[in-house]
């Protein structure tokens, strides 16, 4: 099993740019989800997924969108990037009924 | 709102000493407790795990413990090493599956 992969490992964007940020993982995981990790803040949850075609808004889902169209793939989606979305995203997946969490690397994202 | 504590927020320990990291949280209606170590740059490898229903779990050298009511967990790692050194994430999980992250102990193991 890869886990949970995450791509790309890096991003610069200029503002108002959009991107994909990409996450999978093949542990056949219902529940996903997005944190992002600042400095001198615990990581705060953007949005999740509960499984296909379900998906529903954390603590700061603010000018992120999300889909969920297969078991596998939980995309994160920058519509039109912003300094304040400069951080780094974690994606996290878990099986239901069970309990402990599987992160990917993470993505680091600048916006100039 | 859960609202998670660590403390301290940094320490700095001569390598073979046992040490203490504490969390605390808020909102005592948690389903379980996770631990995770988190590398420089690098992403958040789980450590432990303590269900609701337990008091403590043990893995190697480390050591977690859990009191639900008063809100608090401890991670116990015992004769540190300097490969042990690395942040340490506290993070409460509520009724569904999203878990709330504390910011962390930075820890450093001299030699």
């Amino acid at each position: 099993n890869a886990g949970v992969t995450q791509t790309p490992k890096f991003q610069v964007l200029k503002t108002g740019q959009s991107m994909t940020l990409q996450c999978a993982q093949d542990m056949n995981h219902e529940y996903m989800s997005w944190y992002r990790q600042d400095p001198g803040m615990g990581l705060r949850l953007i949005h999740y997924s509960v499984g296909a075609g379900i998906t529903d808004q954390g603590e700061v889902p603010n000018g992120y969108n999300v889909s969920r169209s297969t078991t596998e793939d939980f995309p994160l989606r920058l519509l039109s990037a912003a300094p304040s979305q400069t951080s780094v995203y974690f994606c996290a997946s878990v099986r239901q009924g069970e309990n402990e969490q599987f992160f990917g690397p993470g993505t680091r994202l600048t916006v100039l | 709102k859960q609202e998670v504590t660590q403390i301290p927020a940094a320490l700095s320990v001569p390598e073979g000493e046992n040490l203490v990291l504490n969390c605390s949280f808020t909102d005592s209606a948690i389903y379980n407790l996770q631990w995770f170590r988190q590398d420089p740059g690098k992403g958040l490898t789980s450590l432990l795990l303590i269900q609701s229903s337990q008091r403590e779990q043990t893995s190697g050298r480390l050591n977690a413990s859990l009191d639900k009511s008063s809100g608090r967990s401890t991670l116990y790692i015992a004769a540190s090493q300097p490969g042990d050194s690395a942040t340490y994430l506290c993070a409460p999980r509520d009724s569904g599956y999203a878990l709330n992250f504390g910011k962390g102990t930075s820890l450093l193991v001299t030699p």
